[in-house]
């Protein structure tokens, strides 16, 4: 049948803003975080990626938030551009027990950047 | 080229009928993933591979088999297609280590009438 429209968070920036893109994670037995991002018409993009030892970690323009207390992980992109432009998932893995290295996607929140 | 390369791209498909969808990789990693997007519910895992011959379920793996015969491929398989199969596939290579990397073909769109 035909799509439904998509229910995805929303984010909205102007150029040059900070952008946080928020995820709640659901399994308190999750050690490894990986942030994606996602255009249109092409698959996901692997951007960093955090352990549960580390509460942040930066790379170029992003830094990942963890907070484990809470299981919410956050993305961070400075001074935003219109290339940033995507969907943006979390996925959380576990590295040990039955769920060994069962990758799992969040929802995904969609980042528009307005020029 | 891709590392990561999916074929087909695009498929219309009947009920009923049997489809496999191709996942081939040039980066050497072990680990192997087939998700389903819809839209509104991000990606859900299908099956997943560590190593040649190893197969293991997903979230949703009902009425999808896949097939690892190579390190190199992974293949996914609809044995009767029904129309809320219809999605966007993704099959995805991960080496997680000091260095991760992770990578995803372009996906497949499947269309089931």
């Amino acid at each position: 049948g035909e799509s439904v429209g998509l229910h995805l968070p929303t984010l909205s920036v102007q150029e040059g803003d900070n952008s946080i893109i928020n995820c709640a994670y659901s399994n308190s037995a999750s050690d490894y975080f990986i942030w994606y991002k996602q255009e249109s018409g092409k698959g996901p993009q692997f951007i960093i990626d955090i352990r549960s030892n580390m509460d942040k970690r930066q790379g170029q323009r992003v830094t990942v938030l963890l907070n484990k207390t809470v299981k919410h992980l956050s993305l961070q992109i400075a001074a935003t551009q219109p290339g940033d432009s995507a969907v943006y998932f979390c996925a959380e893995n576990i590295s040990g027990g039955t769920s060994y290295g069962k990758l799992t996607f969040g929802q995904g929140t969609i980042l528009t950047v307005h020029p | 080229d891709a590392d990561v390369t999916q074929t087909p791209r695009n498929r219309i498909t009947k009920t009923g009928k049997r489809i496999m969808l191709e996942c081939s990789q040039t980066k050497g990693h072990d680990r192997m993933y087939w998700y389903r997007q819809d839209p509104g519910l991000g990606l859900r895992l299908i099956y997943y591979s560590f190593d040649v011959k190893d197969i293991n379920k997903g979230e949703i793996s009902d009425g999808y088999s896949v097939s690892r015969q190579a390190q190199a491929k992974f293949s996914l398989s609809l044995e009767s297609a029904i129309p809320n199969q219809t999605a966007l596939y993704f099959c995805a290579v991960i080496r997680q280590g000091a260095n991760t990397e992770a990578f995803f073909g372009q996906g497949t769109r499947l269309t089931v009438v």
